[in-house]
């Protein structure tokens, strides 16, 4: 059971340039989200998903954009890396938003830096 | 607007000791669960204990124990007998029960350090 796998592990990015970070789960959770960690600091949501095909804003979504065609995956796009965007990207899950079913599982996370 | 707050940035003890790590939190809501997470060196958000605010009794996993005060807003942490595998940053989170976003708000973080 590999939980949540996030891909890839390290990247570095210039200023301007644009990638994906990759979110898979296969626990058939409902609920996805992804955060950002930035140095000394806890986490902050950045997008969140209810299911496939519904997706949301959260406290940090500047600059970023989500799809979620699958239960199984939610990527996170980047289109024009800046400095600020320099940060460790967790992706999680969950089964559903009521309170008892919402344990959310984390990926390894991503550490992202735009030079 | 709910917030969490730990107000101890760093802490140490020596190994097989007992630390306790603080976290308040801020909310108007009687329903909700609260969370501590442990991140290791590795990064992997691991959830380690987990309280729900209707429950009195304190939750317990194994060598860790929380001391719930629904009236003064705290949260804390005990970990009993600490191994060297429990250095890690460690933070408290908080979920609304009114929360459309299912959002965790993380604190800020406190680093542990079990000494040899």
């Amino acid at each position: 059971n590999a939980g949540v796998t996030q891909t890839p592990k390290f990247r570095i990015l210039k200023i301007g340039q644009s990638m994906t970070l990759q979110c898979a789960q296969d626990m058939n959770h409902n609920y996805m989200y992804w955060y950002r960690q930035d140095p000394g600091m806890g986490l902050k949501l950045i997008y969140y998903s209810v299911g496939a095909g519904i997706t949301d804003k959260g406290e940090v979504p500047n600059g970023y954009n989500v799809s979620r065609s699958t239960t199984e995956d939610f990527p996170l796009r980047l289109e024009l890396a800046a400095p600020s965007q320099t940060s460790v990207y967790f992706c999680a899950s969950s089964y559903g938003q009521a309170l008892s079913k919402n344990i959310q599982y984390f990926g390894a996370g991503t550490r992202l830096s735009v030079l | 607007a709910q917030t969490v707050t730990q107000s101890q940035p760093e802490m140490s003890v020596q190994e097989a000791e007992t630390v306790t790590l603080s976290c308040t939190y801020d909310t108007s809501e009687s329903n909700y669960y609260l969370f501590w997470y442990k991140q290791p060196p590795s990064r992997q958000m691991i959830l380690v204990i987990r309280q729900e605010a209707y429950k009195q009794q304190n939750a317990t996993e194994n060598r860790f124990s929380v001391n719930f005060q629904k009236a003064a807003k705290s949260f804390s942490l005990k970990i009993s007998d600490s191994q060297l595998g429990d250095t890690a940053m460690y933070f408290c989170a908080f979920i609304s029960g009114s929360s459309n976003t299912g959002k965790l708000i993380f604190g800020q973080g406190t680093t542990l350090q079990v000494k040899p």
